[in-house]
């Protein structure tokens, strides 16, 4: 069974520039999770989707970055304009319907370099 | 609110030697509790969890935690390290109303031989 895939694997860009990432989760996973990890720190959610729907947005900087999942499958996560704290690894998870307490199953992440 | 620590950012231990990777966690409500492991260059996955029943949980590679509600910890335990053991591994709490998983910062685990 084929894994998380997520791309590009690493990028660097320039403050101010914009940068896309995208996410195709495990077939049949309806829940799917962008989370930022920044270097020496955990994981942070910063959306939910369940199907093409949002659950959870509430920890995404409205005013920089966007996320969509068309069609309730693959998901492409934005951010227009960069800011040098914006430098981590996005990290798409997805998960299969069952309530709290199911497992995530990871991608290996893009890893975001703002100079 | 839910919030966790991890006592620990780096653990050096040589091989065969035991190890004990601390976490403590607050929360207000009924939790789930979660190991997940990073190896070198792989992504996150799933080590082990405690939803309900035997306080003590393992793994297949030889971990166990044990959850200890009154002292709010998960702490994990392994008798005898291997060199592939080598890796970060992040304690998470979940909250069982919403699901909303919240992550340690990380332990940075590294066996020596």
């Amino acid at each position: 069974e084929a894994g998380v895939a997520q791309s590009p694997r690493y990028k660097i860009i320039e403050k101010r520039q914009s940068v896309a990432f995208w996410c195709n989760p495990i077939s049949g996973h309806a829940t799917l999770y962008w989370y930022q990890q920044i270097l020496g720190q955990g994981p942070k959610l910063l959306i939910q989707f369940q199907n093409n729907g949002v659950v959870d947005d509430s920890q995404l900087p409205k005013d920089r970055f966007s996320a969509e999942r068309l069609k309730g499958v693959d998901s492409t996560l934005k951010i227009q304009p960069a800011k040098l704290e914006d430098s981590a690894v996005y990290l798409c998870a997805s998960s299969f319907p069952g309530g709290p307490g199911g497992e995530l199953f990871f991608g290996e992440g893009s890893r975001l370099t703002v100079l | 609110a839910q919030s966790v620590t991890q006592l620990d950012s780096q653990v050096p231990v040589f091989e065969e030697a035991p190890v004990e990777l601390r976490c403590n966690y607050s929360s207000s409500v009924s939790v789930y509790l979660f190991w997940y492991v990073q190896y070198p260059n792989q992504g996150l996955q799933l080590l082990l969890k405690y939803l309900s029943g035997s306080t003590l949980v393992e793994s297949i590679n030889g971990f166990e935690a044990e959850f200890n509600k009154s002292q709010t910890s998960f702490h994990l335990r392994k008798p005898s390290v291997h060199i592939s053991d080598t890796a970060e591994y992040f304690c998470v709490v979940g909250s069982s109303n919403t699901g909303k998983l919240i992550f340690g910062q990380g332990t940075t685990l590294q066996v020596k031989p």
